[in-house]
């Protein structure tokens, strides 16, 4: 069964923090996503990365950066939490532009 | 700019009374249509990709098809556990690498 795992559920964080959320697949897949998603804004793209080392800006990039420094694990960095980044966070991976993405559970992260 | 826009943005349904969820895109070339289901608190999970207008495929009682402007997922005597929020998403020709673009959802209620 494909896995895509971030390291928190729920997470508080102080605003000023800098907060690390971690997601790891096992499937081998070249291609990894950040998403937020806050009601009536849908899903929207923060980062991606298309290999090891390889990152491109989504749609909302801003207040964020990301580290892929092996295959299977993509790193969401917010250099200083704001109130405004409180929202669910979805990792992704995909193995190529004809395949399904896998999504992890989800990290709702609350800057407070 | 590819953009995706989903209809109605909410639905309530009692059991046993079919209907159909919109998904209208417009994209430069469409390389695939994404179907995902997403649970309160969960990420989203696959459904249903489609490729090429005329394509339709069914699962249990939900049938996605698809046309060169829209897509429309049928759902056919659904039940209590149907109740979900419905996304699409479009992966375009032209777009950067394997990134979907992803439309509001649906959120579908289903009362017993």
């Amino acid at each position: 069964d494909v896995k895509v795992t971030q390291s928190s559920r729920y997470l508080v964080k102080r605003t000023g923090e800098k907060v690390f959320l971690e997601c790891v697949q096992d499937m081998d897949h070249e291609n990894m996503f950040w998403y937020r998603q806050d009601p009536g804004l849908g899903l929207r793209l923060i980062y991606f990365s298309y290999d090891v080392k390889m990152k491109e800006k989504g749609d909302i990039p801003e207040g964020y950066s990301v580290s892929r420094e092996k295959k299977e694990r993509f790193s969401l960095i917010l250099e200083s939490a704001s109130t405004n980044q409180t929202s669910m966070y979805l990792c992704a991976s995909r193995g190529g532009p004809y395949t399904e993405a896998f999504f992890g559970q989800g990290t709702r992260l609350t800057v407070v | 700019e590819d953009q995706v826009t989903q209809s109605p943005e909410a639905l309530r349904l009692q059991e046993g009374e079919s209907s159909s969820l919109n998904c209208s895109y417009t994209v430069s070339g469409l390389r695939g249509l994404f179907w995902y289901r997403q649970d309160p608190g969960k990420g989203p999970e696959f459904l249903f990709t489609l490729y090429s207008a005329g394509e339709e495929k069914e699962k249990e009682r939900l049938k996605a098809t698809l046309t060169k402007k829209e897509s429309f997922l049928h759902i056919t005597a659904p039940k209590p556990e149907d109740s979900a929020t419905y996304l699409c998403a479009v992966q375009a020709w032209e777009t950067s690498g394997s990134r979907l673009t992803f439309g509001e959802g649906t959120q579908l209620t289903v009362n017993p």
